[in-house]
């Protein structure tokens, strides 16, 4: 079955360092999203992709955070500089519809620790 | 604002009971929405959506109910198992033009033996 693949599963990096994290879709999902889900707190977006293009990053934190999809394929996503409450699972989904209206795959996400 | 609710508080069901799940929301009116199951450190996996004209979808033990008047929806899981012990969210469509969806916080089901 195919997988939303993300790396990597886990980083702990200091308050104030730069991290990124990546995202390969499911093979022709051309919607591409990335949600951070605090612990106990439901998936909250974070920027949509249509292709390459950005169709939504207006809950993106843009003074620290980007997100790229340079090819409309793979997908990184970037911190700079983490901040302590930037603590939280990142999960990277793909649908085959803009819609969504065939349900999101989501990867297994990466847990991001800031000390 | 828009604003979905789902049990806060864990639900903890007898194995071969049915577990019945909340969902509901305010202030839109969503063309569909959708129920995944999350285990502890993974993402949500999609199980069903259910549409707006639609008011029951079944698949294998699970059923999906969508009251558009009541604005809720109901999830089921017959002859529950352990295995079925996850946190489970629900999400809605918030714009169609802009296929955005919101997740609700989640609700942890427990099914013990």
């Amino acid at each position: 079955e195919a997988e939303v693949a993300q790396s990597p599963r886990y980083k702990i990096t200091e308050k104030s360092q730069a991290v990124a994290f990546w995202c390969d879709p499911i093979s022709g999902h051309a919607t591409l999203y990335w949600y951070r889900q605090i612990l106990g707190q439901g998936p909250e977006l974070l920027v949509q992709f249509q292709d390459e293009s950005v169709v939504d990053d207006s809950q993106l934190p843009k003074d620290r955070f980007s997100a790229e999809r340079l090819k409309g394929v793979d997908s990184t996503l970037k911190i700079q500089p983490a901040e302590l409450g930037d603590s939280a699972m990142y999960l990277c989904a793909s649908s085959s519809s803009q819609q969504g209206r065939y349900g999101y795959t989501f990867g297994s996400g990466t847990r991001l620790t800031v000390v | 604002s828009q604003k979905i609710e789902q049990n806060s508080e864990a639900l903890n069901i007898q194995e071969g009971k049915t577990a019945t799940l909340t969902c509901n929301y305010t202030n839109y009116s969503p063309a569909y929405l959708q129920w995944y199951r999350q285990d502890p450190g993974r993402g949500p996996v999609f199980l069903l959506l259910i549409r707006e004209n639609e008011k029951e979808k079944r698949k294998e033990r699970l059923k999906v109910t969508f009251d558009t008047t009541l604005k809720q929806s109901l999830f089921h899981i017959t002859a529950s198992q352990p295995a079925d012990s996850a946190t489970y969210l629900c999400a809605l469509e918030l714009d169609s033009s802009a296929s955005k969806i919101i997740f609700g916080s989640g609700t942890r089901l427990s099914i013990r033996p």
